[in-house]
């Protein structure tokens, strides 16, 4: 069964850290381009940071970057996200997904299609 | 730009037809993805590419496209598709992912 499971998350004070995990299985993790995405509590979705299979490539969203580090450890099939900093407005629910990707004639197109349950992080004092 | 729109709220009767549409100018390059996620659960892909479905949506879910416009529509509409919808891309730059604010569906 393709299956993601995040973990790592808690509470933690502002300014503080956290390192959260994404483990895969089912399917070779190592062949996937990966994103993080959040949710923060009665909000939309948000992307996080994306992956490359290698991880030669990365991204970062202009709110988390600086402060979070995306990396992958493919003999383990894990995904990471260290979080450092936290703020308030990081509180949210953590999710890994998969990340395909197609063309059609000039027209490209990216999908997450497996996605973990997510991870709830809560930033407070 | 890095924006995609979408209506916040739209309501369909039981198996009518509704249309979910997104916004922004990265859909003249990519096309958009659509998430269904319902209360308590993690979203699930439901639109990909020009208009697939992974395994296991049904076929009332279709997707489309023209000009800077992304669309989902939901043909006979049933009760369990109510939920929030998102649309996502890849931005201009092609460098961020973005989501649509989402669109919760009411179903009457």
């Amino acid at each position: 069964e393709v299956q993601l499971v995040e973990s790592g998350g808690g509470l933690v004070q502002p300014g503080g850290s956290l390192r959260l995990s994404c483990a895969a299985s089912g399917f070779t993790f190592s062949s996937y381009e990966m994103n993080w995405v959040r949710q923060a509590p009665g909000k939309g979705l948000e992307w996080v940071s994306y992956i490359s299979s290698s991880g030669s490539t990365i991204y970062y969203a202009d709110s988390v970057k600086g402060r979070f580090t995306i990396s992958r450890d493919n003999a383990k099939n894990s995904l990471y996200l260290q979080m450092n900093s936290l703020r308030a407005e990081d509180t949210a629910v953590y999710y890994c997904a998969t990340v395909n990707s197609g063309s059609y004639y000039d027209y490209y197109y990216y999908y997450m299609d497996v996605w973990g349950k997510g991870t709830t992080v809560t930033v407070s004092s | 730009s890095s924006e995609l729109t979408q209506d916040p709220a739209v309501s369909v009767a039981l198996g009518q037809t509704v249309r979910i549409t997104c916004q922004g100018d990265s859909l003249r390059s990519y096309y958009a993805s659509w998430y269904q996620q319902k209360p308590g659960q993690a979203p699930v892909l439901v639109i990909y590419g020009k208009n697939n479905r992974p395994s296991g949506i049904p076929d009332r879910f279709s997707g489309s496209s023209s000009g800077n416009t992304a669309s989902l529509t939901i043909t006979g509409a049933q009760a369990e598709d109510e939920a929030d919808y998102y649309c996502n891309s890849r931005d201009s730059s092609g460098n961020l992912w973005v989501f649509g604010g989402g669109t919760k569906l009411t179903v009457l």
